[in-house]
Parts: C-alpha cells; structure tokens; sequence
C-alpha cells in the first residue's frame, strides 16, 4: 500500500497571502495524483488532477505541482471561502490511498 | 450536470447488513468507474471500492474486502453498495463516486453521502 503522508497537519493564512500544502507518497505515483477540497458538511471536490491539471471550474489561484513521490497544491492570494481541509490522493496503485488531510484556515 | 444521489444510510446493527444505492444521472453511466468512498466524522477520507463501466472489474480495500460487494445496474444508472457483518468502524459517510477517465479511481464528482451508523 502506498502511504501519503500530507504536512503541514493545520495552516493558518490572512486572505490575500499564499499558501503551500505538502503531499509526500511513500514510493512513487507517476503523477496520478489529485487533490481535493473538503468543507465541513459537504462532499470533497476535485481541485487538481494529475498532478498539476486544474478541474474544470476551479479558479487559477490553485495550482499543483511535484512528481515522483513529492508533491505540492499551492493556493495564491487566499480568498475567505478557500478554508477547509485538503487531500491529496493517488490513483496509480491499487488500493487507492488519500493522505491524511490539511486543514487550512483563514486568519 | 453530474448528480449522484445517495439512499439507503441509517442506523444498523452490529454484525447487520445494509445495502446502499446511488442514482446517477447527467452523464452516460455505463462509460464511467464508479466508486464508494466514505469519510468518518473528524477523520480523513477512506477509498472503500471500484468498479469497471461494464462492471467486470472491482476493487476492494482490505478493511471491507468479504465483507462489503459493490454492484451496478447500468439499465437502470445505479452503483450499489452491499453490506455485511458491519462494526463501529464501518459507521460513516458514504459517497458516491463517478470516476475519471481513463483512470477509474480519478474522482471528478461526488454525491453528497449517505450517512450510516453502527449501534446497538
């Protein structure tokens, strides 16, 4: 089982600054990995996929990047609705595994 | 639009068995994976299963593997979810899941759960 470990495990930003999520898979995933935007009572939401590749609808202040077994979702100019928590996730390997999440809030 | 719309959540017995649905509509079910994955309150997300467009093809993640059997019934754009021997830490919200393509365990939409709780 590939084990994704995510840090920081809380980040809290003021709106308008950056902020840098960390995905770290325990061996390497070929780029099949996703993050997703989970607020409390709702489902999750794709943000990225493949690494890099924005869902369709999400803004461009968040963008993803990395390869191999390390991995970054990175979120510009923070806006108030950007709080919640983040997962990452690979699809490459059998079982499918999510890190264990990042809570962001905001300031 | 994607919707995927969850039913048959509740309360069930330890050692009970449950079966839950998801209607799908929006989108040509019978080309997409389909998968169930659940979040426990206070948790993360737990991927729990998969299965192929023609249903041929599944995946199941250890913690339910015998237990648990994911089923579809593309006439009628329905993903199943078949429940056995339940205990606490079954207890969760269940999503539906259309996969991606080409990977199946690409999530791209997501219902909005189905709730299940495990006690006497």
């Amino acid at each position: 089982e590939i084990v994704m470990t995510q840090s920081p495990v809380t980040l809290s930003i003021s709106p308008g600054q950056s902020a840098a999520l960390s995905c770290r898979a325990s061996q390497g995933v070929s780029g099949n990995l996703a993050w997703y935007q989970q607020k409390p009572g709702q489902a999750p939401r794709l943000l990225i996929s493949g690494a890099s590749a924005r869902a369709t609808g999400i803004p461009a202040r968040f963008s993803g990047g990395g390869s191999g077994t390390e991995f970054t979702l990175t979120i510009s100019s923070l806006q108030s609705e950007d709080f919640g928590v983040y997962y990452c996730q690979q699809y490459n390997n059998w079982p499918i595994t999510f890190g264990q999440g990042t809570r962001l809030e905001i300031k | 639009e994607v919707q995927l719309l969850e039913s048959g959540g509740g309360l069930v017995q330890p050692g009970g068995s449950l079966r839950l649905s998801c209607a799908a509509s929006g989108f040509n079910f019978s080309s997409y994976g389909m998968s169930w994955v659940r979040h426990v309150l206070g948790k993360g997300l737990e991927w729990v299963s998969t299965i192929s467009d023609r249903g041929s093809s599944t995946n199941y993640a250890d913690s339910v593997r015998g237990r648990f059997i994911i089923s579809r019934d593309n006439s009628k754009s329905t993903l199943y979810l078949h429940m056995d021997d339940m205990n606490a830490e079954d207890a969760a919200t269940y999503y539906c899941v259309k996969g991606g393509e080409p990977w199946l365990a690409l999530f791209d939409s997501w219902g909005q759960g189905a709730l299940l709780t495990v006690s006497s």
